[in-house]
């Protein structure tokens, strides 16, 4: 399997323009999941969908945020206007299900830098 | 709120020299505590899951332990590959809601 896949690796914008990451998670797996990573924060959860609903926003920062699941191939992290405070390494996740026996595992991330 | 700390921040070992992380939590109905390992530049690996105080588990050199307060890796006669970021979460009552802690970066000089 090619795990999961996000794009794009890198993206750099400038303060107010509209950013859109995207994952594809791994085939078969029914949950998935954003996380934000930052030298100050650490990983954090934004949000996860299982079975293509959102189960948890709690963590997304601002309205800013939306994301998306349209189908189960595909998911998106969106936003709108950007920040430099946004800039982090964004990651997604996908597992088989939700739970404690089913193992998340991690794209490669999306290095965003909003100037 | 589930919290997690880790510790130290950083470790540097020797080639051969054995040492242990610490991760403390503190969650309210712990399901499960998870240990990843993160290589500069890319996302979390998996290593293990423990579920209830007194289990261990173990993986080539690492071996994870935990208590209802806290959890151990041990790293055991380290090599230079063992070299990254070790995190410690945990989850809680919300199914597939993991809180990470900041991590350890450990460093194994030849």
């Amino acid at each position: 399997d090619a795990g999961v896949i996000q794009s794009p690796r890198h993206e750099v914008t400038e303060m107010g323009q509209e950013v859109t990451l995207r994952c594809k998670p791994i085939s078969g797996h029914n949950s998935l999941f954003w996380y934000r990573q930052t030298m100050m924060r650490g990983l954090e959860l934004l949000i996860y969908f299982n079975n293509n609903v959102p189960i948890d926003d709690s963590g997304m920062p601002e309205d800013r945020f939306s994301a998306k699941m349209p189908n189960a191939s595909f998911s998106t992290l969106k936003i709108q206007p950007s920040e430099p405070r946004d800039s982090a390494v964004y990651f997604c996740a996908s597992s088989e299900d939700l739970g404690t026996r089913y193992e998340q595992y991690f794209g490669p991330g999306t290095r965003l830098t909003v100037t | 709120e589930d919290q997690v700390t880790q510790s130290p921040e950083a470790l540097r070992l020797q080639e051969g020299e054995s040492s242990s992380l610490n991760c403390s939590y503190t969650v309210s109905g712990l399901r499960g505590l998870f240990w990843y390992r993160q290589d500069p530049g890319k996302g979390p690996e998996f290593l293990f899951t423990l579920y209830s105080a007194g289990e261990e588990k173990e993986k080539e050199r690492l071996k994870a332990t935990l208590t209802k307060k806290e959890s151990f890796l041990h790293i055991t006669a380290p090599k230079p590959e063992d070299s990254a970021t070790y995190l410690c979460a945990v989850q809680g009552t919300s199914y597939g809601k993991l809180t990470f802690g900041q991590g350890t970066i450990l460093t194994v000089h030849p």
